[in-house]
């Protein structure tokens, strides 16, 4: 069964600082789909990045990147440039090509002006 | 330890039909949560409610989805008619609160024909 660990319940960061927000995994596929959204308090689920597990680069967008570790089933989100907007809830997702997707528990991320 | 039951696990019907989502939520939460995941929306917030009153329903996408919760074991998303864009995984999830992590279902994978 695919599994998804999310180890830190809740993280800070100083706003403008570097934070980077560990996921695991588990699964006996080769094939799949990694995500991390991002639930603002208006509890709206918003897609932050997305990872095809075949492609070895990582995933970027803007100030948000990946480390996608794929024999180590790794996947951590990099938050660069902290900003107080980016204080949410944020679940890492495994999705397979049966569309079954599992979320993590989520890590809270607070960010101190 | 049940989590968050939903059922049917699946569900295949043909356009024009009603199609009802059922989902348990984990006893003694009081906020649940129902979304919608397809691949090109990623997963969207449709209601959620708290302690059984919905407080949020921006995200329905039309007046042919609908939801209850009559009481703080069972919650209902209705589609009546359904239309093949509705065609995604359903899921479900409760958390303690709002401003705790969510428990998520396994999902309702849905397909109107």
């Amino acid at each position: 069964a695919q599994t998804v660990t999310q180890s830190q319940p809740e993280m800070s960061v100083q706003e403008a600082e570097t934070v980077t927000l560990s996921c695991t995994y588990d699964t006996s596929e080769s094939d799949y789909y990694l995500f991390w959204y991002k639930q603002p308090p208006s509890r709206q689920m918003i897609l932050v990045i997305r990872q095809e597990a075949y492609k070895q680069q990582n995933a970027t967008e803007n100030r948000f990147s990946v480390n996608f570790q794929k024999a180590a089933k790794s996947f951590s989100l990099k938050i660069s440039d902290s900003q107080l907007g980016d204080a949410a809830m944020y679940f890492c997702a495994f999705m397979n090509r049966d569309d079954k997707i599992i979320f993590g528990k989520g890590t809270r991320l607070h960010i101190l002006p | 330890d049940a989590g968050v039951i939903q059922s049917p696990r699946h569900e295949v019907t043909e356009m024009g039909q009603e199609v009802t989502l059922r989902c348990k939520p984990i006893s003694g939460h009081n906020s649940l949560f129902w979304y919608r995941q397809t691949m090109m929306r990623g997963l969207e917030l449709l209601i959620y409610f708290n302690n059984n009153v919905p407080i949020d329903d921006s995200g329905m996408p039309e007046d042919r989805f609908s939801a209850k919760m009559p009481n703080a074991s069972f919650s209902t998303l209705k589609i009546q008619p359904s239309e093949p864009r509705d065609s995604a995984v359903y899921f479900c999830a409760s958390s303690p609160d709002r401003e705790q992590p969510q428990h998520f279902g396994d999902g309702t994978r849905l397909s109107i024909l």
